[in-house]
């Protein structure tokens, strides 16, 4: 089975340029979450979807991160203008209705210089 | 806000012995506990979840236990194998919502 799929796997740019995240979560699972790891924080949840919707956007850190979900198979991760302090491992999960576990892709090492 | 714990950053075992990885929680309304394992270069990886309503759960040489009277959780690994050394996290969803919260993570490390 086809696992949660996120691209790139590294992305290495110059503080200022927008940077997008990609991720197709695992076919069928109506729910995406999209978490940013760090040695200082740990996982933090950034925002999740339910059926495409954007359901809680609390741990977004600020404007100029944004995520968009346009279909059931694809979601994007936006950082405009990126900033050195963005630096982390950001992972996509999706998983299905109710109480039922996430399940992670391989993350993108974000790397602003 | 809810908070989640590890008692032990790191935890060095013999090859073969058992392993616990233990986990404390703040939110006495959390009904749904995880555990992850995480290896280098990779997304954390399910291992077992258990809900409220249980104190344990097996799986494939893995044993999960609720205490929801001291609020702590507790990952068993039995015959510790190398293949299982990664960094461990317990995550437990407090609220109505679907939010996960992780705690810091211990790294499991066995020797030879």
């Amino acid at each position: 089975d086809a696992g949660v799929i996120q691209s790139p796997r590294h992305e290495v740019t110059e503080m200022g340029q927008e940077v997008t995240l990609r991720c197709k979560p695992i076919s069928g699972h109506d729910y995406l979450f999209w978490y940013r790891q760090t040695m200082m924080r740990g996982l933090e949840l950034l925002i999740y979807f339910n059926n495409n919707v954007p359901i809680d956007d609390s741990g977004m850190p600020e404007d100029r991160f944004s995520a968009k979900m346009p279909n059931a198979s694809f979601s994007t991760l936006k950082i405009q203008p990126s900033e050195p302090r963005d630096s982390a491992v950001y992972f996509c999960a999706s998983s299905l209705a109710g109480i039922q576990p996430q399940h992670f892709g391989d993350g993108t090492r974000l790397s602003i210089l | 806000g809810e908070s989640v714990g590890l008692h032990l950053p790191t935890l060095s075992v013999q090859e073969g012995d058992n392993s616990i990885i233990n986990c404390a929680y703040s939110n006495s309304a959390s009904d749904y506990f995880i555990w992850y394992k995480q290896e280098s270069g990779k997304g954390p990886q399910f291992i077992i979840d258990i809900r409220s309503n249980m104190d344990k759960r097996q799986g494939q040489r893995v044993t999960v236990l609720l205490n929801k009277t001291v609020k702590h959780l507790s990952l068993q690994i039995a015959a510790t194998q190398p293949g299982d050394s990664a960094v461990y996290f317990c995550a437990v969803k407090g609220d109505s919502s679907y939010k996960l919260i992780f705690g810091s993570g211990t790294r499991l490390l066995v020797r030879p």
